[in-house]
């Protein structure tokens, strides 16, 4: 079946530091890649998406590349600002299972904090 | 566009007791999703709907769970006979079409059960 494993949190950085939150992921078909971040009291929102191989999905300064070759969707940021602290989820949806349902499997979820 | 909204955002009930949530998804999204997401975990797929047919349930769906589409517009979770290990986020998420596989997620529901 499909899995995400992610990093295990929390993660605590300072403001401006580099972040990278790793991501991979088993699938039985060609699965498209997500992060979805979650700021404390809200829902689920898309961050980036990849739909497939060599794909880099970016927004918010935020990048992952979808590498098929390891099996990774890892999420990175040059430079974090204190808003950015929230749980991050890497998520697969994988096309081929069953029809089109395209539900999603999510990894855990990684805490991030970003102190001033 | 006004997102997919979700009804209570929260509720507290005793164990035993019925429950129903409620989703509108956005107006166009013909696919409707709902997940479980407990405390420190990612959320878990529990049923998909294409416009009113309920195509896939998961195992997590056990027989006191029952979700509708009726009219494929908005849907309704409801638990019967609540228990405690039924505490969790809700949540409900919309996708546009066959070819677009982007889900966008409501502010979930956040049940406690007592």
């Amino acid at each position: 079946g499909n899995s995400v494993t992610q990093m295990e949190g929390p993660v605590t950085l300072s403001e401006e530091a580099f972040l990278t939150i790793n991501c991979t992921y088993t699938a039985t078909g060609y699965p498209s890649l997500f992060w979805y971040v979650q700021y404390p009291g809200e829902g689920l929102q898309l961050l980036l998406k990849a739909t497939k191989a060599d794909d880099k999905g970016s927004n918010k300064g935020f990048e992952a590349t979808y590498r098929k070759e390891t099996t990774s969707f890892h999420l990175e940021k040059g430079s974090v600002q204190v808003s950015d602290s929230a749980v991050y989820f890497c998520a697969l949806s994988d096309r081929s299972s069953g029809g089109s349902n395209y539900k999603l499997t999510f990894g855990k979820g990684t805490l991030l904090t970003v102190n001033p | 566009d006004t997102g997919v909204s979700q009804d209570p955002r929260h509720k507290i009930t005793k164990r035993g007791q019925n429950v129903t949530f409620r989703c509108d998804p956005i107006s166009e999204h013909n696919r409707l999703y709902w997940y479980r997401q407990t405390l420190g975990q990612g959320p878990e797929f529990l049923t998909y709907f294409q416009n009113e047919a309920q195509l896939e349930k998961s195992r997590l769906l056990s027989d006191r769970f029952s979700a509708e589409r009726p009219k494929g517009s908005f849907s309704t979770l409801e638990i019967q006979r609540t228990e405690q290990g039924d505490s969790a986020m809700y949540l409900c998420a919309s996708r546009l079409g066959e070819y677009t596989d982007t889900q966008y997620f409501g502010p979930g529901t956040r049940l406690t059960v007592l």
